[in-house]
């Protein structure tokens, strides 16, 4: 296993355009998470799932973001008519659960969004 | 409201001196902390962590000390290498009945190592 992966790397699109991007997680890892991660601040989190339920999605910045995870595998994350205000990295997360001594989470090299 | 807070954005050692990178928190509930490290267009990646029961956490050439009281903890680099410029998140969790809470993150600590 290679770890987390995301793709694209990169994605440059117009406002108002749909963008989508995928996470694959380490393969055994029940947990899913989106960060999101704009210059000089730290990660913020968006939403999770554990497989294939969405624990948590409160956290999502409007409505114009949407996240799945079909068959709790790899998961999608869409943002819907896009403003430059979305421009950020967006990373993706894996863990194992039940949570022990180890509740490291570990991250994809993420998915740099440019709205123009 | 900043949860986690890294007040220092950066920091600038000679190679062979110590690293100490310092993270405060407010939240009395988190139990669990961690450091991750970040180099340019790369996820984090994870380094060390601590359970609220412990005080410290050793780990080759990283050691992380929590105090509790204090609401602070901090990250030992010995010795600091050219390697480890990167920028350093410290990152806290809640742990509810052996679920795994979201990792909430710190602004960062851009380490410099200057050979």
């Amino acid at each position: 296993d290679t770890g987390v992966s995301q793709d694209p790397r990169h994605k440059i699109t117009k406002r108002g355009q749909n963008v989508t991007f995928r996470c694959d997680p380490i393969s055994e890892h029940n947990r899913l998470y989106w960060y999101r991660q704009t210059l000089g601040q730290g990660p913020e989190f968006l939403t999770y799932f554990q497989n294939e339920a969405q624990l948590e999605k409160s956290r999502l910045l409007s409505d114009r973001f949407s996240a799945e995870r079909p068959k709790g595998s790899f998961s999608t994350l869409e943002i819907q008519r896009t403003e430059q205000g979305d421009s950020a990295m967006y990373l993706c997360a894996s863990s194992q659960t039940p949570v022990e001594k180890n509740t490291e989470a570990f991250f994809g090299q993420g998915t740099r969004l440019t709205v123009v | 409201d900043q949860q986690v807070k890294q007040n220092s954005p950066s920091l600038s050692v000679q190679e062979g001196r110590i690293s100490i990178l310092n993270c405060d928190y407010t939240n009395s509930m988190f139990d669990y902390f961690l450091w991750y490290k970040k180099y340019p267009a790369e996820g984090p990646t994870f380094l060390i962590s601590i359970s609220s029961i412990k005080d410290k956490n050793e780990d080759g050439r990283f050691t992380v000390f929590l105090n509790k009281s204090a609401k602070h903890l901090s990250l030992h680099i010995v010795p600091s290498q050219p390697g480890d410029s990167a920028v350093y998140f410290c990152a806290a969790i809640i742990n509810y009945g052996g679920s795994q809470g979201n990792l909430i993150f710190g602004k960062g600590t851009k380490l410099s190592v200057k050979p």
